[in-house]
């Protein structure tokens, strides 16, 4: 059964910064990865899909990367700002049932710091 | 341009009183999902539908039922709720299985008491 994982929990940083989030899954055999970003009191807004073909996905100042070997996902914003605080989830595709499912890490608290 | 809508936004029950939550998309999604989302646990998917007419259990089944009656609308029906009940609700729809991003709703807050 796919695991999805995010460590850390929380994590604080000054504006400006470049940070990384990650996302560990058991099953190497993901159908893709999904990140997605959540507001307080909102629902999940898309920010990047890896297929699982692909090795990363870029968009603005956020770049994902997906390594299914070692069951890592990244992702990477550059020149942090105020704006960026949110919650980070990643979510895996499963496909091994024969119907598409995401299985939802529990997401990273993220606060930058003006 | 308003994608996925869930009604209500918050409601309030009493234990063994029954709700039904209302999702619509307008983006002609083949596929929709019933998600819940708890402190600590992530979003575990309760039911999901590939299609008008169709739906499959979830992660997390047990105590809801659910219909797709028509291509744009999933319904999530408690038909005795409980306090274990109590959480957030997303509806997420999709263009197709796999490959395609999944846009969520904005939630229901359902508290039961």
């Amino acid at each position: 059964k796919q695991e999805v994982t995010q460590i850390p929990a929380a994590l604080s940083v000054p504006e400006g910064e470049n940070l990384v989030l990650n996302c560990s899954f058991t099953d190497s055999a993901i159908y893709n990865l999904q990140w997605f970003r959540q507001d307080p009191g909102k629902g999940l807004t898309s920010l990047l899909l890896i297929q699982s073909s692909q090795r990363e996905q870029t968009s603005g100042r956020l770049n994902a990367s997906l390594d299914k070997s070692s069951g890592r996902s990244t992702l990477y914003i550059a020149a942090s700002q105020p704006g960026d605080s949110a919650t980070y989830l990643c979510a895996g595709g499963d496909g091994t049932s024969g119907t598409y499912k995401y299985i939802f890490g529990t997401g990273t608290r993220l606060k930058v710091l003006a | 341009n308003a994608g996925v809508t869930q009604t209500p936004k918050f409601r309030v029950l009493k234990t063994g009183q029954s709700m039904t939550l209302l999702c619509a998309q307008d983006m002609n999604h083949e596929y929709m999902y019933w998600y819940r989302q708890d402190p600590g646990m992530g979003l575990r998917l309760i039911h999901y539908s590939v299609g008008e007419g169709t739906t499959a259990k979830g992660e997390v089944p047990d105590g809801y039922n659910v219909s797709r009656l028509k291509k744009q609308n999933f319904l999530l029906g408690l038909e005795s709720a409980a306090p274990s009940q109590t959480s957030v609700y997303f509806c997420a729809s999709s263009y197709t299985s796999g490959g395609q991003p999944q846009h969520f709703g904005d939630g229901t807050r359902l508290s039961i008491l």
